[in-house]
């Protein structure tokens, strides 16, 4: 069964550098998202990505980040200058983008966990 | 996005069934109940989804009320596997692509 993979799946970082956290998506999925989980907090949403660009973006998804589409297969999420309150798990996710019910399930990959010190 | 309201965790013994309820008094008539589950320090997993009628599937079942104003996961046989939170979330069916939105789900203990 095709899945989401997120590399790596741990990274350890230093306040104010950057970082890049990777995903590919299920391959003929049209839709791409970035969440984010805070240790024992709700997951929640920062960005979805479609037909090379930004479709929609939470207020956490400030000028700091960015996300990009390499190439065909790649999906990444850059934090230009790490804060300490960027630690968290980084869930990427995927979906078909067709409209309706299953059509619109989105798969999640096993996230990368970020520690800033 | 239409609100649900869940209770904050249920407990359940290994091999008995449990009812996951989910309270959703606003939904509109195009919003598809959508279940997710979320093992330990894993990533959130679809389980099942449903508009009007009852749903099965390898997972789950889901029963939605008649006026679906409320839904119930249904996990059949619970497994220590089972433990999680659940949550459940309504996406519109007219919307390409639109986010999930995570509330605080239902934490489900399940005992040996």
């Amino acid at each position: 069964e095709p899945e989401v993979t997120q590399t790596p799946s741990h990274q350890v970082t230093q306040m104010g550098q950057e970082v890049i956290l990777r995903c590919v998506p299920i391959s003929n999925h049209l839709y791409f998202y970035w969440y984010r989980q805070i240790l024992g907090q709700k997951v929640e949403f920062l960005v979805s990505f479609y037909n090379n660009e930004i479709s929609e973006k939470s207020e956490i998804f400030d000028d700091q980040f960015s996300v990009e589409r390499p190439d065909g297969s790649n999906f990444t999420l850059k934090i230009r200058s790490t804060k300490l309150e960027d630690s968290a798990m980084y869930f990427c996710a995927s979906s078909r983008g067709l409209a309706g019910g299953s059509r619109e399930t989105q798969y999640f990959g096993p996230g990368t966990r970020l520690l800033v010190l | 996005d239409a609100k649900t309201t869940q209770p904050n965790s249920m407990e359940s013994n290994e091999e008995e069934p449990v009812h996951l309820p989910c309270n959703h008094s606003t939904i509109s008539g195009t919003d598809y109940i959508h279940w997710y589950r979320q093992l330990p320090s894993q990533g959130p997993e679809y389980v099942i989804h449903g508009l009007t009628s009852n749903v099965n599937n390898r997972m789950a079942s889901l029963a939605i009320a008649e006026d679906r104003k409320s839904s119930t996961l249904i996990l059949h046989r619970a497994t220590l596997r089972d433990a999680a939170v659940y949550y459940c979330i309504l996406r519109d069916s007219m919307e390409y692509g639109n986010k999930l939105v995570f509330g605080s789900g239902t934490i489900l203990r399940v005992k040996s």
